[in-house]
């Protein structure tokens, strides 16, 4: 199962609400986590199951989809953001993650 | 609270073998099933191998047949062998728990660095 992200990379404002999209090559239900890596950091889990927020998480993620089609807000952008983002499948095996989104804070 | 600190990285010509560890600590660990997930320099994140509580391996096809991903639950430590090593395999090498719930990879450990290079 490939897993398509977009954009690769953008640039917003702090305060700006933020969107990534992340598309899987077959039906994958809500079989689908996100993750946040700072740089020179280890990912951290964010969001499973397509839209469950992990403890911890800031509300101002959220995660929705189903099927093939699954997004990643990020509303109000805190400069501590400033990151990459991966979606990953947990459908079957392998497993396989997306190529990442690197936001930037301008 | 949960931790994971892998070791064992380091520089190893190609072909050559190289077993990384992982110890676990701050949760039941004979409960969890883990993950190896790599990084090449400046790359992308991806999956390697799997090891389910009841100690069932999966593997990604490139490191088919060269890795294998072991468990010691006396001891809470995690294992990778490689063998055959390439030069593609370079990369952070991190241990991950699975939490479980819906497969989500809920802790990571810091990464451990594995260089490829004669």
């Amino acid at each position: 199962i490939q897993l398509t992200q977009s954009p690769s990379s953008l640039s917003a404002s702090v305060g700006d609400r933020v969107t990534i999209t992340c598309r899987a090559s077959q039906g994958i239900s809500h079989y689908l986590a996100w993750y946040q890596q700072n740089p020179g950091k280890a990912p951290k889990l964010l969001i499973y199951a397509a839209s469950t927020l992990h403890s911890g998480v800031p509300s101002r993620f959220s995660g929705s989809g189903s099927g093939t089609d699954f997004t990643l807000t990020i509303s109000n952008l805190q400069p501590e953001d400033s990151a990459t983002f991966y979606c990953h499948h947990v459908y079957n095996y392998p497993r396989t993650f997306g190529g990442g989104t690197k936001v930037e804070i301008k | 609270q949960v931790q994971l600190v892998e070791s064992g990285g380091g520089v190893v010509q190609p072909g050559r073998s190289l077993r990384v560890t992982c110890v676990a600590s701050g949760f039941t660990f004979r409960s969890y099933s883990f993950h190896w997930v790599r990084q090449a320099p400046g790359k992308g994140l991806e999956w390697v191998a799997n090891i389910s509580d009841d100690e069932k391996e999966y593997y990604e096809d490139s490191v088919k047949g060269r890795f294998i991903m072991s468990r010691d639950n006396s001891k809470n430590t995690l294992y990778l062998q490689m063998n055959s090593l390439r030069a593609d395999d370079t990369a952070v090498y991190y241990c991950v728990r699975d939490g479980m719930v819906l497969g989500e990879m809920d802790y990571w450990g810091q990464g451990t660095l594995v260089t490829v290079s004669s």
